[in-house]
């Protein structure tokens, strides 16, 4: 059974406190995503890899980096943590290319509340 | 400004009848679509797609029809079911064959009543 897995599930910070997100894919897929997921705006993509050690930003990259060193962990990073960033976070991956690029596999996510 | 619009945040149906979900979207290079599945606690599962090249997808009860000059999808569900009670995400992509950015709708919040 392929698999996307995010290593918290849930997590409580205080804010200015620095917050590590940590997913791992078993399908060797190239793509790999995070997304946060808030009521009314749906998913909103934060940061995207394609490449280990590559990265480009989505819509809404600021306050957080990612850091891809090898092809199956991406981890998104919360440098100082705010109470704005009280949110479900979301990876996902993806083929490369071919018919299956843009059907994302999503983890069970992380629920972080930041204090 | 979203480019892709669910305005319905939830819809309640009889189990048997049709659940008809709808999604709008803005960007007309949008070429290829898909409904995801969410459950609580559990993340997005992809359910059906559609390339802009065809205005119907069917997946046994699931089927997918897309309406290109009016920017309009929408996902019929035949018959409901409880099990469907779930938040229906649409989305949207300018590529069925090599990566091209997803944008998610709001998403649709079913449930299906016993």
């Amino acid at each position: 059974d392929v698999k996307v897995t995010q290593s918290s599930r849930y997590l409580v910070k205080r804010t200015g406190e620095k917050v590590f997100l940590e997913c791992v894919q078993d399908m060797d897929h190239e793509n790999m995503f995070w997304y946060r997921q808030d009521p009314g705006l749906g998913l909103r993509l934060i940061y995207f890899s394609y490449d280990v050690k590559m990265k480009e930003k989505g819509d809404i990259p600021e306050g957080y980096s990612v850091s891809r060193e090898k092809k199956e962990r991406f981890s998104l990073i919360l440098e100082s943590a705010s109470t704005n960033q009280t949110s479900m976070y979301l990876c996902a991956s993806s083929l490369l290319g071919g018919p299956g690029a843009n059907v994302l596999t999503f983890g069970a996510g992380s629920r972080l509340t930041v204090l | 400004d979203q480019q892709v619009k669910q305005n319905s945040p939830s819809l309640s149906v009889q189990e048997g009848r049709i659940s008809i979900l709808n999604c709008d979207y803005t960007n007309s290079m949008f070429d290829y679509f898909l409904w995801y599945k969410k459950y609580p606690a559990e993340g997005p599962t992809f359910l059906i797609s559609i390339s802009s090249i065809k205005d119907k997808n069917e997946d046994g009860r699931f089927t997918v029809f897309l309406n290109k000059s009016a920017k309009h999808l929408s996902l019929h569900i035949v018959p409901s079911q409880p099990g469907d009670s779930a938040v229906y995400f649409c989305a949207a992509s300018g590529s069925k064959t090599s990566y091209d950015k997803v944008i998610f709708g709001p998403g649709t919040s079913l449930s299906v009543i016993p």
